[in-house]
């Protein structure tokens, strides 16, 4: 079974503070991605990378940065956390190619107080 | 703009009943579909998908249909279990990375 485990499940940070939210799958997966869920809004892509040191901006980059430095780790870093990024932070990845099934981390609720 | 819409935010039925959830896209390139289940406080679980290429896929409670012709999209439940009250996504891809999520479904079934 693929497993995405993501580092924490709860995270209250202050305005301003640099947060980083840690995302690692087991199954060698290349492609990795971050989304962010929001009532109404469902899920929207943040980044994504498909291999090491690659990465490419979703759909709501902005305030955002990634770090894939491994394969099976993906890192979420909000420079300079702001209110409007309180969310759930949600990790997923797949093997490779088009049209293949993502598998989801259990997710982030990160809020920014 | 709104690529992949999920046009009821909820839905209830009863316990043994079908349940039957939407998803409409207005991107003719996309080719691929997939359908989510999440529970509160857990990541997405994949649920089922559908290529362009059919019109039908069944897993066993569980059908997708797809109608390419109206862009639309909906998955069958049947029968309904308590145990599927979760929120439902649909997703679709066009032969990138990159998947477009709709807004979701809350599905209730009622014991």
């Amino acid at each position: 079974d693929v497993k995405v485990t993501q580092s924490s499940r709860y995270l209250v940070k202050r305005t301003g503070e640099k947060v980083f939210l840690e995302c690692v799958q087991d199954m060698d997966h290349e492609n990795m991605f971050w989304y962010r869920q929001d009532p109404g809004l469902g899920l929207r892509l943040i980044y994504f990378s498909y291999d090491v040191k690659m990465k490419e901006k979703g759909d709501i980059p902005e305030g955002y940065s990634v770090s894939r430095e491994k394969k099976e780790r993906f890192s979420l870093i909000l420079e300079s956390a702001s209110t409007n990024q309180t969310s759930m932070y949600l990790c997923a990845s797949t093997l490779a190619g088009t049209g293949d099934t993502q598998y989801f981390g259990p997710g982030t609720r990160l809020t920014v107080l | 703009d709104q690529q992949v819409k999920q046009n009821s935010p909820s839905l209830s039925v009863q316990e043994g009943r079908i349940s039957i959830l939407n998803c409409d896209y207005t991107n003719s390139m996309f080719d691929y579909f997939l359908w989510y289940k999440k529970y509160p406080a857990e990541g997405p679980t994949f649920l089922i998908s559908i290529s362009s290429i059919k019109d039908k896929n069944e897993d066993g409670r569980f059908t997708v249909f797809l109608n390419k012709s109206a862009k639309h999209l909906s998955l069958h439940i049947v029968p309904s279990q308590p145990g599927d009250s979760a929120v439902y996504f649909c997703a679709a891809s066009a032969r990138t990375y990159k998947y477009i999520f709709g807004t979701g479904t809350r599905l209730k079934v009622l014991a």
